[in-house]
């Protein structure tokens, strides 16, 4: 156990629906990070948040955005959901003083079904 | 494309073999990491190399990098069933403040 959490586990929904994952880092952790996993794809970084702001930005689309509130928990929308957008997503979270230089905890990932 | 590239894809090796997987990437990085992967969880931080280190040893795991060859391994000694997993590596490119993974590298060991 990373001590990461996700919620929900799973998620079933229609194509133009939007949905809300969210996260929760470990203990002491100010570093938050968002990642899809599919199978056409592979694991895609799509943003970072420390300590409330955003650090920095990978592939994550115009219809997807992340924030991070002030108890360090982070939420991750999906909106105008398409079939493409089907795919594990995962949060990961660190120390946040090191960046990417750091062990990121991973969680046990968001499965996204769009039909 | 993925900056981190494994080979190779696939490797089916008996309990007690030692498993050796391979990275490539195209440009200067600032540092290399391997993960793990269990069917489909959440992926487990292995071992990070820095881009001037050439050699780090984990437990039963060894990660080297030729910065010159823009490779690294990873080698798994002695291995276990339950060392059956995606193992991944990614890597930090200088400059560019995120992580690339590679596609994966499906190992499974028979007992």
């Amino acid at each position: 156990d990373s001590g990461v959490t996700q919620t929900p586990k799973h998620l079933i929904t229609a194509t133009g629906q939007r949905v809300t994952l969210r996260c929760s880092p470990r203990s002491g952790d100010l570093s938050v990070y968002w990642y899809q996993q599919s199978l056409d794809q592979g694991l895609q970084f799509l943003i970072q948040y420390y300590n409330g702001e955003e650090r920095a930005k990978g592939n994550i689309l115009e219809r997807f955005s992340a924030q991070q509130f002030p108890d360090l928990h982070s939420e991750l929308n999906l909106s105008s959901l398409e079939l493409g957008d089907s795919a594990l997503y995962f949060c990961a979270s660190s120390v946040g003083t090191q960046g990417f230089q750091e062990t990121q905890y991973f969680g046990p990932g968001t499965r996204l079904l769009v039909l | 494309s993925q900056q981190g590239e494994e080979d190779p894809q696939a490797l089916s090796i008996q309990e007690g073999e030692n498993a050796t997987m391979n990275c490539s990437y195209k440009t200067s990085i600032n540092n290399l990491q391997w993960y793990r992967q269990n069917s489909g969880r959440g992926l487990v931080h292995l071992i990070l190399i820095r881009s001037n280190e050439r050699e780090k040893h984990s437990g039963r795991l060894r990660v080297t990098l030729d910065t010159s060859k823009k490779s690294s391994s990873l080698l798994i000694t002695a291995s276990r069933a339950a060392d059956t997993a995606s193992y991944f590596c990614a890597t930090v490119l200088y400059g560019n403040n995120r992580l690339a993974f590679g596609k994966g590298n499906q190992v499974v060991v028979i007992p």
